[in-house]
Parts: C-alpha cells; sequence; structure tokens
C-alpha cells in the first residue's frame, strides 16, 4: 500500500505530552519524517530519519517508530505547537513515489 | 541563507498551460535533487513529483494524478527549478511548493522548502 494514515485531530492541555501516530506499509521499511505546518506558511521540516532534528527544532519534538506506525512526540507542548503536523516517506512499492499522511491537526488547549 | 522561491502561479482556464519557476540560492543547487508539492484549498500536501541531480541521472518521477501533463525540469547554470502544466484541471488548483529531496537508504526527507505559489484553474 502507498498510504499513510494519521488521525484527523488531536489535543494536548498546555505543557502536557503528545504522540502524534502515522500508520503504513511503507513505514515496515523506511522512517518517516514529520512537517509542521502553520496556517498560511509553508510547512517545515521537524523530524527526519530514526529521531532527527534539523537545526532550530526545538528538543521537545522526537520521532519514534514500531512495526507500520511512526510517531512524532511533543513533550511540553506549548501554545506555538499548534499547528498541522504531516508524515512523509518514500513509497515502498519500488515505485520511487513520495507519499504523505492526511495530516492531523494540533490544538493545544 | 538556503532558500527556494517559487513563481509563476495564476489563474487559468481548465486545458490551459503554466509554467511555474522555483530559484534556489544558498546551496548547491546541481547536486539536489528536488520534488514539488501541492496543496489544494483546505486539504493536506500531495506529492506532484521529482527530479534527480544530472550527476544521478536527472531522472524524473510523477504522481499518477499528474503524469502524462505536468514536466519537471532543471537548468543548473540558471539554479532553477521549472514545472510544466499542461492540460489544467480544476483539481489543479492548488498552493505549489519546491523542496529540496533527500532521499537516503532508509529514510526521506524535504528539507527546504519555498513559501508556494498560487494556481486556479477556473474558467
Amino acid at each position: 500500500s502507498s498510504e499513510l494514515t494519521q488521525d484527523p485531530a488531536v489535543s494536548v492541555a498546555l505543557g502536557q505530552t503528545v504522540r502524534i501516530t502515522c500508520q503504513g506499509d511503507s513505514l515496515r521499511s523506511y522512517y518517516a519524517s514529520w512537517y509542521q505546518q502553520k496556517p498560511g506558511q509553508a510547512p517545515v521540516l521537524v523530524i527526519y530519519g530514526k529521531n532527527n532534528r534539523p537545526s532550530g527544532i526545538p528538543d521537545r519534538f522526537s520521532g519514534s517508530s514500531s512495526g507500520n506506525t511512526a510517531s512524532l512526540t511533543i513533550t511540553g507542548a506549548q501554545a506555538e505547537d499548534e499547528a498541522d503536523y504531516y508524515c512523509n516517506s518514500r513509497d515502498s512499492s519500488g515505485n520511487h513515489h513520495v507519499v504523505f499522511g492526511g495530516g492531523t491537526k494540533l490544538t493545544v488547549l | 541563507e538556503v532558500q527556494l522561491v517559487e513563481s509563476g502561479g495564476g489563474l487559468v482556464k481548465p486545458g490551459g498551460s503554466l509554467r511555474l519557476s522555483c530559484a534556489a540560492s544558498g546551496f548547491t543547487f546541481s547536486n539536489a535533487w528536488m520534488s514539488w508539492v501541492r496543496q489544494a484549498p483546505g486539504k493536506g500536501l500531495e506529492w506532484v513529483g521529482r527530479i534527480k541531480s544530472k550527476t544521478d541521472g536527472g531522472t524524473t518521477d510523477y504522481a499518477a494524478p499528474v503524469k502524462g501533463r505536468f514536466t519537471i525540469s532543471r537548468d543548473d547554470s540558471k539554479n532553477t527549478l521549472y514545472l510544466q502544466m499542461n492540460s489544467l484541471k480544476t483539481e489543479d488548483t492548488a498552493v505549489y511548493y519546491c523542496t529540496t529531496d533527500l532521499d537516503e537508504i532508509y529514510y526521506y526527507y524535504m528539507d527546504v522548502w519555498g513559501k508556494g505559489t498560487t494556481v486556479t484553474v477556473s474558467s
């Protein structure tokens, strides 16, 4: 399958920990990458590979993977973390394509 | 500063054509694999296609909805990526982003994103 599935919406209380998940067959072979997108802005890479953060991304963002599920964890969520989050990986069907999850809207209460 | 700047978006009628450009700066463009990603209004991200560096063959891959209608090319002398869009449909209406592509053995990611250019297909 070339699909990645995400929950449409997740909420978290300010300062608490939240996990956003992404499921798909391709994740058995490849790590997911994660992108944050705020309204009216371009996406920003927050996690890639096993658990790598680009320069400038706070260390409260972390990634993990098990079987066909990848997770993005925000430990101590801040108000500025409210955004849409997308997972992404290479398609595992051998066609060299790229797939995105449908996105998760994170609300910080 | 690493930067991607898209241009060329606009309003076009169904069946029409448009060429988008993406000007790159701050990195060695000729070594980069590049992708186009689009986002329809109120919807999620959708990969459109990618082009490898010339040293890696310069080949292209396309998502099924655009294959045969869209063509990605690059001019390394101008540090510019292009997306030629033909036979446009209303469902091609979206913000189009160019991105840098990092394709490793066990992971893939899009490191740098432009701010996007808006394409509206409407009669």
